[in-house]
């Protein structure tokens, strides 16, 4: 199943504040963040594992709520290079079954 | 620390021919390897994982194939091609997170 992000689209100010967030129909193991370059692979951010917990990585930072079978990421003073599509994926267990995507949430900043 | 390579980085190729995209991995020995397909500005499908050498898992039917011939190979083929087999192809490795190559843009005309 699919996760659901939202929102599909945000243009900001830059050094104004995002969050994107990623929602789960199943009981979720893994959540992992990506983001994307226009033309380029997706580039890994961070994983939160089953158990609530919060990585944060600069600004950007992430929470995982595994009852509710939600993730957001929090973008703070958002900078032009934080500009391009961000992806969740998600693993229901903590096999070796590949990750499942969003859609995604493109991000524009804006100078 | 893991690295995939892909090649080639772009390919046309003309309906109802062969395909065969070929991802290696550098870094890690016996990885969990997968293969996504990514339509232009959509999200990442999953096509094919596997868990080593000729272990394939398919997520999707398709026009499309994978084989685990080595411990850092994973090959992505098509006997035929059709148009809807056009996209962005990527390989991927786990290593806490995955890992991506720089992917194989597919077009087929």
């Amino acid at each position: 199943q699919q996760p659901v992000q939202s929102p599909q689209a945000v243009i900001l100010r830059e050094g104004e504040d995002a969050v994107i967030n990623c929602s789960s129909s199943k009981a979720l193991y893994s959540v992992h963040w990506y983001r994307q370059k226009h033309g380029e692979a997706p580039v890994f951010l961070m994983i939160l594992l089953k158990g609530g917990e919060q990585k944060g990585h600069e600004k950007i930072s992430a929470s995982f709520n595994e009852k509710k079978q939600q993730s957001s990421l929090y973008l703070t003073a958002s900078q032009l290079s934080y500009s391009g599509t961000y992806f969740c994926g998600t693993l229901p267990g903590g096999g070796a079954d590949g990750l499942t995507f969003g859609k995604g949430t493109h991000l524009i900043i804006q100078p | 620390s893991q690295t995939i390579h892909q090649w080639p980085a772009t390919l046309v190729q003309p309906v109802g021919s062969p395909l065969s995209l070929e991802c290696t991995v550098e870094g890690t020995s016996n990885p969990n390897l997968y293969w996504y397909r990514q339509a232009a500005g959509r999200g990442l499908q999953l096509l094919f994982y596997s868990v080593g050498i000729g272990q394939i898992s398919s997520e999707v039917p398709q026009n499309l194939s994978a084989s685990r011939p080595q411990d850092r190979q994973f090959i992505l083929s098509s006997k035929k091609l059709l148009l809807s087999d056009s996209g962005f192809y990527l390989c991927a490795g786990v290593n806490y997170g995955y890992t991506f190559g720089s992917g194989t843009r597919l077009t087929v005309v």
